[in-house]
């Protein structure tokens, strides 16, 4: 139950974009294809953005995409707005009904 | 409108105990896995516990394994978890979530848990 590393921070410019790894192992990002990625503004709850690797919920932006490769996923976030600066965080199934979430990243828009 | 509303956060000494409390509405609570997780301070988000539609099935993370217990109360649209034996490491915002595709795709606005003399 180790948590999935993503890199501490990233960051670009207004309009540009921005991509962000998760990795995991084949026991959990490698294994299924239940990887979710959540959005959290300071003191607000996460918010679903991505699940089943690549689906958008109603409501989020086709800006926001994702994918998976191996035991890595990625986020990718394209012409970055102002509010899109927030925490980033990934989650993978990992069997026997137990989850793991990444370390998080913070996203800074330029 | 899905809404999940925690409650019972607060200042507790260490080694005590303390339940909180998840108030679902908006939705077929039966339906649905329920899950708790965590943030502490300045921190990332922990997975904490699952739960089955039923009850039947509960799932820990190994750090609250035999200290914490997710239980539901299906009547009262209501998810708990009983946390035992508390350090500073439990020391968190929590989180009541409702699991869809293998996602979470409602959060409660969490409930800070103090573990402090």
């Amino acid at each position: 139950q180790s948590a999935l590393t993503q890199p501490p921070s990233a960051s670009g410019s207004l309009g540009q974009s921005v991509t962000i790894s998760c990795t995991g192992t084949s026991s959990d990002v490698g294994g299924y294809n239940y990887v979710s990625w959540y959005q959290q503004h300071p003191g607000k709850a996460p918010k679903l953005m991505i699940y089943e690797v690549s689906e958008r919920p109603s409501g989020v932006p086709d800006r926001f995409s994702a994918s998976k490769s191996g035991n890595t996923a990625s986020l990718t976030v394209s012409g970055l707005q102002a509010e899109d600066e927030a925490d980033y965080y990934c989650c993978s199934y990992a069997g026997s009904n137990i989850y793991v979430f990444g370390t998080g990243t913070k996203v800074t828009v330029l | 409108e899905v809404q999940l509303v925690e409650s019972g956060g607060g200042l507790v000494q260490p080694g005590g105990s303390l339940r909180l409390s998840c108030k679902a509405s908006g939705f077929t609570f039966t339906n649905h896995w329920m899950t708790w997780v965590r943030q502490a301070p300045g921190k990332g988000l922990e997975w904490v516990a699952n739960i089955k539609q039923d009850g039947s099935e509960k799932y820990y993370v190994d750090s609250v394994k035999g200290r914490f217990i997710i239980s539901r109360d299906n009547p009262k649209n209501s998810l708990y978890l009983q946390m035992n034996n508390l350090g500073a490491e439990d020391t968190a915002v929590y989180y009541c979530a409702r699991r869809g595709f293998g996602s979470y795709e409602y959060w409660g606005q969490g409930t800070l848990v103090i573990v402090s003399s």
